[in-house]
């Protein structure tokens, strides 16, 4: 079966770090991108960035440059979405997906991991 | 960036009725254009690409269109099953922006 499978909700302080995870199974894992898409609580879907698994390549939606940190092991075919310092605005559902081939519209999703923040 | 934007914000439509649902863009994304359904506490599912092409499994009863930078998703006949939050999204340019949304409900 093709699917991605996130790890589990996290419950954090503002300042700690955290990496959630995102396992790739039944498909080509390295010759997919894969991106991760946050959302509030109660708000719209924000793509924040992409990483290629085969090269590494990633790319950030300029919002979340420089906040987040995306990276990939393909050896057991997992991206990662890594945060150094959490905030209380970083409380949200974080979604892993995958883009169809060469158009990056999202054909496979993740089913979520809920970060809270909270002190 | 490109901004999509959603309209109207909330669709209130009994089942069996049509449902339309507009979603425009600030500029020009030549098709590229994708809709997407999300339950309570799902995760979003991919409908439509491509402004009308249904992904694997969508029924036949939604649709999409353009014209211009305009786009709408139809529902011909709502089921219960579709009440539910849509979303549009572009994808000509990075990063690929998603609307606002629009809420179907009873």
């Amino acid at each position: 079966e093709v699917q991605l499978v996130q790890s589990g909700a996290e419950v954090k302080k503002p300042g700690e770090s955290l990496k959630i995870s995102c396992k790739g199974s039944g498909y080509s894992f390295a010759n997919h991108w894969i991106g991760w898409v946050r959302q509030r609580p109660g708000k719209g879907l924000e793509w924040m960035g992409i990483i290629y698994p085969g090269d590494s390549e990633s790319r950030y939606s300029p919002s979340f440059q420089g906040q987040v940190t995306i990276s990939v092991d393909k050896s057991v075919t997992t991206a990662y979405l890594h945060w150094s310092s959490l905030k209380a605005s970083d409380t949200a559902m974080y979604y892993c997906a995958r883009p169809e081939g060469a158009h990056w519209y999202f054909d496979l999703w993740g089913r979520g991991t809920l970060v809270t923040v909270s002190s | 960036e490109i901004v999509m934007t959603q309209s109207p914000a909330t669709l209130s439509v009994s089942p069996g009725e049509r449902a339309t649902l507009s979603c425009r863009a600030s500029q020009g994304v030549y098709s590229k254009l994708a809709w997407y359904q999300q339950k309570l506490g799902k995760a979003p599912r991919l409908l439509i690409y491509g402004v009308s092409t249904r992904a694997t499994g969508i029924p036949a009863r939604f649709s999409g269109s353009e014209s211009g930078t305009e786009f709408t998703l139809t529902i011909s006949s709502l089921q219960s099953e579709d009440f539910a939050v849509y979303y549009c999204q572009q994808y000509h340019n990075w990063p690929g922006t998603f609307g606002q949304g629009t809420k179907v409900e009873i």
